[in-house]
């Protein structure tokens, strides 16, 4: 089956803790991406990468960092996370190149910041 | 920066009625309108979209129609039946950006029974 996993779904943690969420895919996709979902505001997207070792800021990328070694994973690194950082976060993975194309979401990371 | 707006944010109708959710963007080059249907607890999934050389597409019950020079787009739904509520959103993206899209707030949209 198709699929953009995540892990973990839900995490709470405290301030300045770094961790990580794992973010993987099985579709050879080039092109993956991670959002940040808040009330009110959509979905703003963190960082994304064009392919391995090809990552770039998105919108609010601050206090986030990522990762492309492989094709099929790209974790999203809180290095020192703030409870700002509270959040819904989506991975997403399509195809790129010449044109855009369908994104497929993961199921979401729910994380609480204290 | 480039911003999509969208109302409204949240939306209640009857089952059989129709709903209608608006979209306005600000970048004049963007070319491509997606729209994604957000279930609670998943990832949103796209469920229609449009190119800017088309200035309607129909899927069933579900439409897109896009205004270029007013940069509008809207997403229209008939026949609505519970299990599309929901929440969906928008967004706008330059095709040849390879994936980066602007996503509007969300609808809430309710469909009582």
């Amino acid at each position: 089956e198709a699929q953009v996993t995540q892990n973990p779904r839900y995490l709470i943690t405290v301030t300045g803790k770094k961790l990580t969420v794992t973010c993987s895919q099985n579709m050879n996709h080039e092109y993956m991406s991670w959002y940040r979902q808040d009330p009110g505001l959509g979905l703003r997207q963190i960082y994304y990468s064009m392919n391995v070792e090809v990552t770039d800021k998105g919108d609010v990328p601050e206090g986030y960092k990522v990762s492309r070694k492989e094709k099929r994973n790209f974790p999203l690194i809180l290095e020192s996370p703030s409870p700002n950082q509270t959040s819904l976060y989506f991975c997403a993975s399509s195809w790129s190149g010449q044109g855009v194309y369908e994104q497929y979401f993961g199921p979401g990371t729910r994380l609480t910041v204290t | 920066g480039e911003n999509v707006e969208q109302h409204p944010s949240t939306l209640s109708v009857q089952e059989g009625d129709s709903a209608v959710i608006k979209c306005t963007y600000s970048d004049s080059a963007s070319n491509y309108f997606p729209w994604y249907k957000q279930e609670l607890g998943k990832g949103p999934q796209l469920i229609i979209d449009i190119r800017s050389n088309v200035g309607e597409k129909k899927d069933q019950r579900i439409a897109v129609t896009l205004n270029k020079t007013a940069k509008h787009f809207s997403l229209h739904i008939t026949e609505t039946q519970p299990e599309d509520s929901a929440v969906y959103f928008c967004a706008a993206s330059r095709f040849n950006q390879g994936g980066k899209l602007i996503f509007g707030q969300g609808t809430e949209l309710s469909v009582k029974p």
